[in-house]
């Protein structure tokens, strides 16, 4: 078992649809990273949580340490949003960050 | 620059040949990693580097692989007779402080293709 599983795989959604992406870690963590990888480019970090929740325009990341369980969620979405979505943890004092396997959004206008 | 600079962003090598990829993360960013990304996978961890100092290389696949950020700056990743399994993303990421939780910034990658 992996130490960050992402749900679901792929995620195919109509334009304007709520989106939810989730991740569930088994390791205990100092920081939970959401990032963004669009086909060909790097990867932009959308979020970094430790507790709770945050919010950057249609984009909301929450965080539950006790259930070890973070959600994405983008709200109206676009086909701009369209991207390999990833979840990493970094454990402890640990610089390393554990990856998530990623979940491939496709947004249809 | 505004943000963790990667060059070149394509290259092409023949089996056999050296490549050099460079890095400018952020102005005064203290820590330094390199990633590779096989198509279709997530990133796997390289080596890091706080200031000039190459604290874990712990990732590095051969000794075909090698990084230097010899003034702290600018980074070098270096792989010699590539072979075709070298053929990934690799990708650069810095951050501000050390070995704290603080978010890392990213290059837009290079991709390697050996043929």
């Amino acid at each position: 078992k992996n130490e960050v599983e992402q749900s679901p795989q792929n995620l195919t959604a109509q334009e304007g649809e709520f989106i939810t992406i989730n991740c569930s870690y088994s390791v205990g963590i100092s920081a939970l990273h959401w990032l963004q990888q669009h086909p060909g480019g790097g990867i932009v970090s959308l979020f970094m949580l430790s507790s709770g929740k945050k919010k950057h325009g249609r984009l909301i990341a929450t965080i539950n340490i006790q259930e070890k369980h973070s959600s994405l969620h983008i709200t109206a979405s676009h086909p701009r949003d369209s991207a390999v979505y990833i979840c990493a943890v970094r454990s402890g004092s640990n610089y390393q960050l554990i990856w998530g396997a990623g979940t491939k959004l496709i947004i249809k206008p | 620059g505004a943000g963790v600079s990667q060059s070149p962003r394509y290259k092409v090598a023949k089996r056999g040949q050296d490549v050099a990829l460079r890095c400018d993360p952020i102005s005064g960013h203290v820590s330094l990693f390199w990633y590779q990304q096989a198509l279709g996978q997530g990133p796997e961890f390289l080596t890091y580097f706080q200031n000039e100092a190459q604290l874990d290389k712990s990732g590095l696949p051969s000794d075909r692989f090698f990084a230097e950020r010899p003034e702290g700056s600018v980074s070098t990743l270096k792989i010699q007779r590539t072979q075709q399994e070298d053929s990934a993303v690799y990708l650069c990421a810095s951050s501000p402080l050390g070995l704290t939780n603080t978010e890392a910034f990213f290059g837009q990658g290079t991709r390697l293709t050996v043929v």
